[in-house]
């Protein structure tokens, strides 16, 4: 079955660090995958995705890249924000099928940035 | 309404209690999903909904859970005899299409058995 295993946190870091929350999956077929972030007290956001292999998802300059090699799929961030504190989550679906775009969900890995 | 609705945000049950849950997806979206939330964990998947009818109900962890979305709209789970291991977040989402990619989340039920 579809698995996603995230780094342990917490992690801490200082605001302008640069940020790498690695995760790694194992899933049937091609999935998408996902970066979802849950902000202290409001529900999951969608922070980025990638359909298939190679491609690369970003937004708010976060970025991650589809490696199917390596079955990876890294959230990196250059400068990170005290504003980017929360806890993100690694997931994937395999869209077709009976599988209905359900979400299989890692751990979660909590960030917290220091002024 | 602009987003995923549930209600109510918290509540207590004493053990052996039935609980209901509500969830609001956004208007016109064919999917729902629910899913369960464990402290320090990531969401599980519990069951879906495709307008009214419920096609995946593989994650439903015993038969004391049930859920329905009879107009293909407003969505409940029930948990009937809620025992302690039943406490968690439990977090409705939905999506305009069927096997569509995006979710939309919302702001979960936080259900704590006493």
């Amino acid at each position: 079955g579809n698995s996603v295993t995230q780094m342990e946190g917490p992690v801490t870091l200082s605001e302008e660090a640069f940020l790498t929350i690695n995760c790694t999956y194992t899933a049937t077929g091609y999935p998408s995958l996902f970066w979802y972030v849950q902000y202290p007290g409001e529900g999951l956001q969608l922070l980025l995705k990638a359909t298939k292999a190679d491609d690369k998802g970003s937004n708010k300059g976060f970025e991650a890249t589809y490696r199917k090699e390596t079955t990876s799929f890294h959230l990196e961030k250059g400068s990170v924000q005290v504003s980017d504190s929360a806890v993100y989550f690694c997931a994937l679906s395999n869209a077709g099928g009976t599988s209905y775009g359900k979400l299989t969900f890692g751990q979660g890995t909590i960030l917290t940035v220091h002024p | 309404g602009a987003g995923v609705s549930q209600s109510p945000r918290y509540k207590v049950a004493k053990r052996g209690q039935d609980v209901a849950l509500r969830c609001d997806p956004i208007s016109g979206h064919v999917s729902l999903f629910w899913y369960q939330q464990a402290l320090g964990q990531g969401p599980e998947f519990l069951t879906y909904f495709q307008n009214e009818a419920q096609l995946d109900k593989s994650g439903l962890p015993s038969d004391r859970f049930f859920a329905e979305r009879p107009e293909g709209s407003v969505s409940t789970l029930k948990i009937q005899r809620t025992q302690q291991e039943d406490s968690a977040v439990y977090l409705c989402a939905s999506s305009l299409l069927a096997g569509s990619e995006t979710q939309y989340f919302g702001p979960g039920t936080r259900l704590l058995v006493l």
